[in-house]
């Protein structure tokens, strides 16, 4: 696509139920990132995918927590059991390549997330 | 541990005046720097990327510097408009190809920035 694609851009949800947002980066593109952004915060690294697989899921802050990417394309984060303190701005990025060799992300417009 | 650190935290300025946000990061090896811009309720877009050996780069009405002996990156909004009034945010890459951890990055808290008519 065109630009990074999230979805849904606003969700609402009661504790204690699952919620999961999607990911389409744009097309070719390698690397995949989540982030989360609370309100007047700055952005929290929570995992990076290159192709389908994360090296690194250390930044997901609980085991409530999980990610996937398929096909080298499409991911999908799941937050399980949703807590009030996981309301915030999910954002997803995408980069050509890796950003070490001076590829830029390009992030997605976020998908907001409220649990009441 | 690799930081980057941004000042201010927030700054009003009036239409039409000019400001400088700075980045100070100790981030190491080094490889690039990016300035984003995030509009409220929006994604951020990248502003400029500054590489070792450059030293200015302008885009518009923003002009970036970079001095990696001292590690600071500046960036400079000249005759500020309305529409300016966004955060900034300054994100460093480091070299270490395989490092995980988002790939290398390292992001400041941001400036926010306020320009009042």
């Amino acid at each position: 696509g065109a630009g990074v694609s999230q979805s849904p851009s606003n969700k609402v949800t009661e504790k204690g139920k699952d919620v999961e947002l999607r990911c389409d980066p744009i097309s070719g593109h390698t690397a995949l990132y989540w982030y989360r952004q609370s309100l007047g915060q700055g952005l929290e690294f929570l995992i990076y995918f290159q192709g389908n697989s994360a090296p690194d899921k250390s930044g997901l802050p609980s085991d409530r927590f999980s990610a996937e990417r398929t096909g080298g394309s499409v991911s999908t984060l799941t937050i399980q059991r949703t807590q009030q303190e996981d309301s915030a701005v999910y954002l997803c990025a995408s980069s050509l390549g890796r950003v070490s060799s001076g590829n830029t992300i390009y992030f997605g417009e976020g998908s907001w997330l409220t649990v009441v | 541990k690799n930081q980057v650190e941004q000042s201010p935290q927030s700054l009003i300025i009036l239409e039409g005046k000019n400001c400088t946000l700075q980045c100070n990061y100790t981030v190491s090896p080094f490889s690039n720097l990016r300035w984003y811009k995030q509009d409220t309720g929006r994604g951020p877009v990248s502003l400029t990327i500054m590489t070792f050996s450059e030293n200015t780069k302008s885009n518009g009405r923003y002009t970036a510097t970079l001095d990696a002996d001292t590690k600071q990156s500046s960036l400079h909004i000249t005759a500020s408009q309305l529409s300016d009034s966004a955060s900034y945010i300054c994100v460093v890459s480091d070299l270490l190809v395989g490092r995980g951890g988002a790939d290398g990055l390292t992001f400041g808290k941001g400036t926010h920035l306020i320009i009042q008519p």
